[in-house]
């Protein structure tokens, strides 16, 4: 079965840091990009940041650029997202997702930014 | 920006059209639209990619296209379970964008 499997969310104070991971299971996932999206509460998804299979190309929304970083480890078929600086924010469910045919979406690791 | 219908109503059976539109100018292929759906408590559902392909779950009233430089998601025979906010998303280069959503009540 296809799938995504997000995990890593937390509670975390202003300034803190945390490490999303997304582990890809049934596709071929060194062959795709991948991405991460946020959904805030009550709000619509924001993308957060790409990046083409083989790691070396990278893209990221403004608001997060220099305090997010997005990597891949094709070898374990995983993505990972180390979120540095946090504000509040920032707070938000975090989703991994696939593209083209595999966009389908792991289930979201909630990040809480407060004090 | 990418900027969708706010809110749109159909009526059961009925046929209803979802427009997606860039600020930047005209849609193309190669921004590859997707359309999502997402209902209360539950995460964004991918329903179509690169402008018109489907997913085994995607109900086959449901369709995608390029219009006049838009993006469209089309319902045709709109069931209850329909009710939702439809999102889109292009990409620009490696850069996704997602539209605000529109908000499907079938009444």
């Amino acid at each position: 079965e296809m799938q995504l499997v997000d995990s890593g969310g937390g509670l975390v104070q202003p300034g803190g840091s945390l490490r999303l991971s997304c582990a890809a299971f049934g596709f071929t996932f060194d062959t795709y990009w991948m991405t991460w999206v946020r959904q805030a509460p009550g709000k619509g998804p924001e993308w957060v940041a790409s990046i083409n299979p083989d790691g070396s190309d990278k893209y990221y929304v403004d608001s997060v650029k220099g305090r997010f970083t997005i990597f891949r480890d094709n070898a374990k078929n995983s993505l990972v997202l180390q979120l540095n600086s946090l504000r509040a924010e920032d707070t938000a469910l975090y989703h991994c997702m696939g593209t083209g045919r595999y966009a389908f979406w792991g289930q979201g690791s909630l990040v809480t930014v407060s004090s | 920006v990418v900027t969708q219908e706010p809110s749109m109503t159909v009526s059961p059976g009925g046929t209803v059209t979802l427009t997606c539109v860039s600020s930047t100018g005209s849609v193309t292929n190669s921004n590859y639209p997707y359309w999502f759906q997402q209902k209360p408590g539950q995460a964004p559902r991918t329903l179509i990619y690169d402008t018109s392909l489907k997913f085994s779950w995607t109900p086959a009233r449901f369709s995608g296209s390029l219009i006049g430089g838009k993006a469209t998601l089309t319902l045709s025979g709109a069931q209850p379970e329909d009710e939702a906010v439809y999102y889109c998303s292009f990409a620009f280069g490696g850069v996704g964008v997602f539209g605000g959503g529109t908000r499907l009540t079938v009444l």
